[in-house]
C-alpha cells in the first residue's frame, strides 16, 4: 500500500525566502510528527499532530516555524524568512492510532538547502 | 571494526558475519524503544521493537536486546548482506498516553564489505 509521501523532495530557497513542505500521511492515519534531521545526527522531534489538532509543538525551534493539518490528513510544515540553520532535512511520520506502542512510519523527508 | 567518523560512529563488517550494534539510551521513563534503519536519500525504516517488559525479541535475522540496568540497547544482525548497509538509529519513547514523540540516538553507519 501508499506509504508517507513528501514534497518537494529537495528544496533550496534564498536566505529570507518562505518556504511550504507537503506531508501525505498513511490514509486513515490519526497521528502525525514532523522531524527535524541536521547532516549525521538522528531526528529531532518538531511538533505532532493528533487529528487535525496541534497537540504538542514544543520542538518548533522559533516562531518562524509554523505547521498545520487543517483536514486532519495533509499537512503542511512551514518556514518564514528561512535561515541558514534552517537547513535540514524534514521529515514527516504517521502512526495508525493515537497510543503508545504504535509504529511511526517515515515519509522519504525533504531536503532543504538555504543559501 | 569500531571507529568513530566525522559524524558517525562506523561498523564495518565482512557480508556473511554477524554484526551487533549498539545504543544508549538517555531516559529512565523511557518504555517503548525502536531500532530503525536509514539508507541514503530516504527516511528512517522500522526494524523491529521492545518494550521495556523485555529484555530480548527476535524478528528475521535481527534480535534487539535490552538492559534497563545500564540503559542500554542492541541489534544483533545475523549473515549480514550487502543491503544491510545503511545507518542504524535507535530511537525511545514512552508507552503511555499518545503523541509519543520519538528521541533517537547518534546513529551508526554500518558498511558491509564483500
Amino acid at each position: 500500500g501508499a506509504g508517507v509521501s513528501q514534497s518537494p523532495r529537495y528544496k533550496v530557497a534564498k536566505r529570507g525566502q518562505d518556504v511550504a513542505l507537503r506531508c501525505d500521511p498513511i490514509s486513515g492515519h490519526v497521528s502525525l510528527f514532523w522531524y527535524q534531521q541536521a547532516l549525521g545526527q538522528g531526528p529531532e522531534f518538531l511538533t505532532y499532530f493528533q487529528n487535525e489538532a496541534q497537540l504538542d509543538k514544543s520542538g518548533l525551534p522559533s516562531d518562524r516555524f509554523f505547521a498545520e493539518r487543517p483536514e486532519g490528513s495533509v499537512s503542511t510544515l512551514k518556514i518564514q524568512r528561512t535561515q541558514q540553520e534552517d537547513s535540514a532535512v524534514y521529515l514527516c511520520a504517521s502512526s495508525r492510532r493515537d497510543r503508545g506502542g504504535e509504529t511511526q512510519y517515515f515519509g522519504p523527508g525533504t531536503r532543504l538547502l538555504v543559501l | 571494526g569500531e571507529s568513530v567518523g566525522l559524524h558517525l560512529p562506523t561498523l564495518s563488517v565482512q557480508e556473511g558475519d554477524n554484526s551487533i550494534i549498539n545504543c544508549a539510551y538517555s531516559n529512565s521513563a523511557s518504555d517503548y524503544f525502536i531500532w530503525y534503519k536509514q539508507e541514503s536519500g530516504k527516511g528512517p525504516q522500522f526494524i523491529i521493537d521492545i518494550r521495556s517488559n523485555m529484555d530480548k525479541r527476535q524478528g528475521q535475522r535481527v534480535t534487539v536486546l535490552l538492559n534497563k540496568t545500564v540503559k542500554h540497547l542492541s541489534l544483533q544482525i545475523a549473515a549480514t548482506q550487502p543491503g544491510d548497509s545503511a545507518v542504524y538509529f535507535c530511537a525511545e519513547t514512552g508507552l503511555t498516553g499518545g503523541g509519543n514523540k520519538l528521541t533517537f540516538g547518534t546513529g551508526t553507519q554500518l558498511k558491509v564489505e564483500l
